[in-house]
């Protein structure tokens, strides 16, 4: 079973430019997530999708940071303008549903620094 | 909220020895409970979860866990450490909604784990 696929796995842009991350979860997979891990620090939720629809975003900056979902299975995490601190490691993730317990599967993440 | 607290922010073990990772976690209701690892430039790992019953749980690798709600903690255990275990263990506590599901995990800062030969 292939796994959660991000790219790109790096990007490095100055400040105010933008970025676009891209997320293909695991087939069958209802549930994706965007989790933003800053060095030093555990993930933290950005938003989360079931289907085509946001469950909660309620920690997306939304000023800078927008994502979809638009058909239910790949989804776009883009950063307009980006800032200093938006340097991190952008996860995606996914799970079969939102079921307790339901095992949350991660990809690799795309590592951006801002400059 | 929910929130977790993993106390020690680096950890060194020898090779052989044997391992405690700590955390602890605040929630209202019973935790569902995980532990993950993360290695250099790698995503993360599900190393195991509690979720209800036994409390002690058993996971890939030779981990396990115990959890004990007196304590609000659910520590990380590993008899003998190897050389391939040293990575970044985050500790996690998955939040319900009154559905039933759940609302995705929120994770420690992680405890960085050194192997000393």
């Amino acid at each position: 079973e292939a796994g959660v696929a991000q790219s790109p796995r790096y990007k490095i842009i100055e400040k105010r430019q933008s970025v676009a991350f891209w997320c293909n979860p695991i087939s069958g997979h209802a549930t994706l997530y965007w989790y933003q891990q800053i060095l030093g620090q555990g993930p933290k939720l950005l938003i989360q999708f079931q289907n085509n629809g946001v469950v909660d975003d309620s920690q997306l900056p939304k000023d800078r940071f927008s994502a979809e979902r638009l058909k239910g299975v790949d989804s776009t995490l883009k950063i307009q303008p980006a800032k200093l601190e938006d340097s991190a490691v952008y996860l995606c993730a996914s799970s079969r549903n939102r079921g307790a317990g339901d095992t949350i599967y991660f990809g690799e993440g795309s590592w951006l620094t801002v400059v | 909220a929910q929130s977790v607290t993993q106390p020690d922010i680096h950890i060194t073990v020898s090779e052989g020895a044997s391992l405690e990772l700590r955390c602890n976690y605040s929630y209202g209701a019973t935790p569902y409970l995980f532990w993950y690892v993360q290695s250099p430039g790698q995503g993360l790992q599900l190393l195991l979860k509690y979720f209800s019953g036994d409390t002690l749980v058993q996971g890939i690798k030779g981990f396990e866990a115990e959890f004990k709600r007196s304590q609000s903690s659910f520590n990380l255990r590993k008899p003998s450490v190897h050389w391939s275990d040293a990575a970044e263990y985050f500790c996690a506590v998955e939040a319900m909604y009154s559905g039933g599901g759940a609302d995705g995990l929120t994770f420690g800062k992680g405890t960085h784990l050194i192997i000393q030969p």
